[in-house]
């Protein structure tokens, strides 16, 4: 099973500040997604990438996945109070396949 | 509709019980989805069944038992659980495709006495 690392762990910032997370692997993976829950909900879906090299925005947030597809980041800007929660990194085991694993997790809060 | 229905939301069973999580969804996906997540840990693969046949199975105690009646609906029958696995239950569902997108319904809390 391939392992997704992510960094930091733990984040606690203020308001207004820049964040980045990473997402690294030493595999390939067909597709990443970001995903972010909140306590007691389920993950909610922010983004996917496929391609090698791709960056996607989304409002304040800018997703990057890495040239070689084994790493991604997530980078906040102006972070905001309603930015805090779990941020989940998620690759697609293998080609055409239904296996999504779930990286370690970075638990964000922003201070107001 | 948009939305992956997991029944209940909360769960206290003691460890001779016998009870179901249920999970429904109206989107068409062909391929759905049990996770289980302890607190502060990301969720972790249990079970995937893809057109209504399993196709995953993460070596998971046979303590828990999957069934998928059709292609809308996802339970998971629960018998002589230990208290360790107590954790949030989650359901997804997906179209199947390689671009993922993983569908989570709210999770359902359970509790082993």
């Amino acid at each position: 099973t391939q392992l997704l690392e992510q960094s930091p762990q733990f984040l606690s910032i203020q308001e207004g500040e820049n964040l980045t997370v990473y997402c690294n692997s030493s595999s390939v993976f067909s597709s990443l997604q970001w995903y972010r829950q909140e306590p007691g909900e389920g993950p909610v879906l922010l983004v996917t990438v496929v391609t090698g090299g791709e960056v996607k925005k989304l409002k304040r947030l800018t997703f990057q996945f890495g040239d070689a597809r084994k790493d991604s980041s997530l980078h906040i800007t102006a972070a905001q109070p309603g930015d805090t929660g779990l941020y989940l990194c998620a690759g697609a085991e293998g080609w055409g396949t239904y296996k999504y694993i779930f990286g370690t997790g970075t638990r964000l809060k922003v201070l107001a | 509709d948009t939305e992956v229905t997991q029944t209940p939301k909360h769960l206290v069973m003691g460890m001779t019980n016998k009870k179901s999580l249920k999970c429904e969804q109206h989107m068409g996906h062909r391929a759905m989805y049990w996770y289980k997540q302890k607190a502060k840990k990301p969720p972790e693969l249990m079970f995937v069944y893809s057109y209504e046949k399993l196709s995953i199975n993460e070596s998971v105690p046979s303590r828990f038992s999957p069934e998928c009646p059709n292609s809308s609906l996802l339970n998971l029958h629960l018998h002589a659980l230990q208290p360790e696995d107590s954790a949030l239950y989650l359901c997804a569902s997906s179209q199947g495709s390689f671009t993922g997108e993983l569908f989570f319904g709210e999770g359902s809390r359970l509790t082993v006495l």
